[in-house]
């Protein structure tokens, strides 16, 4: 089945404390994107990547990292994380670039207190 | 920057009515897609229509674009209980390297009263 996973589905943890949420797809996919969604502001792309060692900033990258070592996989990463960076959080990838459709992981709701 | 912007931000009507929603974006577009997100769920692909397309049709789900006013409109037929979701337009900005990224708008939330 194709699809999209994204590990863990829920998290809370505290200020500082480094964090990793993965991101996985089945499709042989070359464009892999994160978003995050918050009330009243809809998604905003953090990060995005074209193909294997090839990312680049969306509209909100400060406080995150992502790394592009295997096409399938592409992770997320909190090296502080800090209230503000309470949100629900998606994956998503497409074939080859934005301008195809899109599949989005299941989320990952994430509190930082 | 924001580039689609749906509207209404809120729509409740009867099942069986119709349900228009529209999105305006601002720059030029290779295409426009929408999407559809169940509470707290990941987004759900509905359509996509080219720029040089003018209308699109899948099921009930009906989509336009006019690229001159820089705007599209999802109409969905009929509606059901199940249609209750938020609703999203996305666009993916033309650049001379293909489009890198996608943008989303804030979504309207549509509800589907029995």
């Amino acid at each position: 089945e194709a699809q999209v996973t994204q590990n863990p589905r829920y998290l809370i943890t505290v200020t500082g404390k480094k964090l990793t949420v993965t991101c996985s797809q089945n499709m042989n996919h070359e464009y892999m994107s994160w978003y995050r969604q918050d009330p009243g502001l809809g998604l905003r792309q953090i990060y995005y990547s074209m193909n294997v060692e090839v990312t680049d900033k969306g509209d909100v990258p400060e406080g995150y990292k992502v790394s592009r070592k295997e096409k399938r996989n592409f992770p997320l990463i909190l090296e502080s994380p800090s209230p503000n960076q309470t949100s629900l959080y998606f994956c998503a990838s497409s074939l080859s670039n934005p301008s195809y459709e899109q599949y989005f992981g299941p989320g990952t709701r994430l509190t930082v207190t | 920057s924001q580039q689609g912007e749906e509207d209404p931000q809120a729509l409740s009507i009867q099942e069986g009515e119709n349900a228009t929603m529209n999105c305006s974006y601002k720059t030029s577009i290779n295409n426009l897609q929408w999407y559809r997100q169940n509470s707290g769920r990941g987004l759900v692909h509905l359509i996509l229509i080219r720029s040089n397309e003018r209308e699109k049709h899948s099921g009930r789900l009906r989509v336009t674009l006019d690229t001159s006013k820089k705007s599209s409109s999802l109409l969905i037929t009929a509606s059901r209980a199940a249609d209750t979701a938020s609703y999203f337009c996305a666009t993916d900005a033309e650049a001379p390297q293909g489009a890198q990224k996608l943008v989303f708008g804030q979504g309207t939330r549509l509800t589907i009263n029995p």
